[in-house]
């Protein structure tokens, strides 16, 4: 599948502050979405973008899908503790073929 | 409630034994999938089916084997052939047309002694 690079790997953050981790590709996706896992459970899904340029938000969190559909960040303002988990982002060329995944972006806050 | 069940949750097993990892889903969804996860990997793509009777290998198939003979169940066997099998496995299930909208189970975690 296609490679789908996130960053940052890992942040450590303090309760309150504003978070924001990013998604790249060298090719185009029609449908970009991101997951959050927290220990030991699977990913649930938090947005899905399906049109380029477009924002979305859900309470704290809000997401762009790139005007190059090559990109997509997702940003968490005020955060809390319960933010803490596995971010990742993945893309979807196409309906009938599987969803690639970043390799996650690990978020600590710290009360 | 409807959901996605997998288990068990933890399993270990010796070299060069078999194992069956079990997916049920009562979603209704036509299409299931099955990754693999490693810390600091991500999510790798094992196998995948859009309908049943048909799926089609993923990015890390190797040693691994599946089947689907019914709407609501997708069990994934780790072979004695994979080398690494050691992994948290993650099975996904979406309806056709909602791209990319995927629902997990909570995982199995296989440990190979």
């Amino acid at each position: 599948g296609q490679q789908l690079n996130q960053s940052p790997q890992s942040m450590f953050i303090q309760e309150g502050e504003d978070v924001s981790m990013n998604c790249t590709s060298s090719s185009i996706f029609n449908t970009w979405l991101w997951y959050k896992q927290e220990p030991g459970e699977g990913p649930v899904l938090l947005i899905a973008l399906y049109k380029a340029g477009e924002l979305t938000s859900n309470g704290r969190l809000t997401a762009q899908f790139g005007i190059t559909r090559k990109d997509s960040f997702l940003n968490i303002s005020a955060s809390i503790p319960s933010d803490v988990g596995i971010y990742f982002c993945a893309g979807l060329v196409n309906s009938g073929y599987a969803l690639n995944f970043g390799k996650g972006t690990s978020l600590l806050v710290t009360p | 409630d409807g959901g996605i069940t997998q288990s068990p949750k933890y399993l270990f097993r010796k070299e060069g034994q078999n194992v069956t990892l079990s997916c049920e889903q009562n979603l209704n969804h036509d299409a299931m999938y099955w990754y693999r996860q490693d810390p600091g990997q991500g999510l790798r793509l094992i196998y995948y089916s859009q309908i049943v009777n048909d799926f089609q290998k993923g990015d890390i198939a190797e040693g691994y084997s599946v089947s689907r003979e019914k709407k609501e169940s997708f069990p994934l066997t780790v072979t004695s052939a994979q080398k690494n099998p050691t992994a948290f496995y993650l099975c996904a299930s979406g309806r056709q047309g909602v791209n990319g909208e995927l629902f997990f189970g909570e995982g199995s975690r296989l440990t190979v002694l």
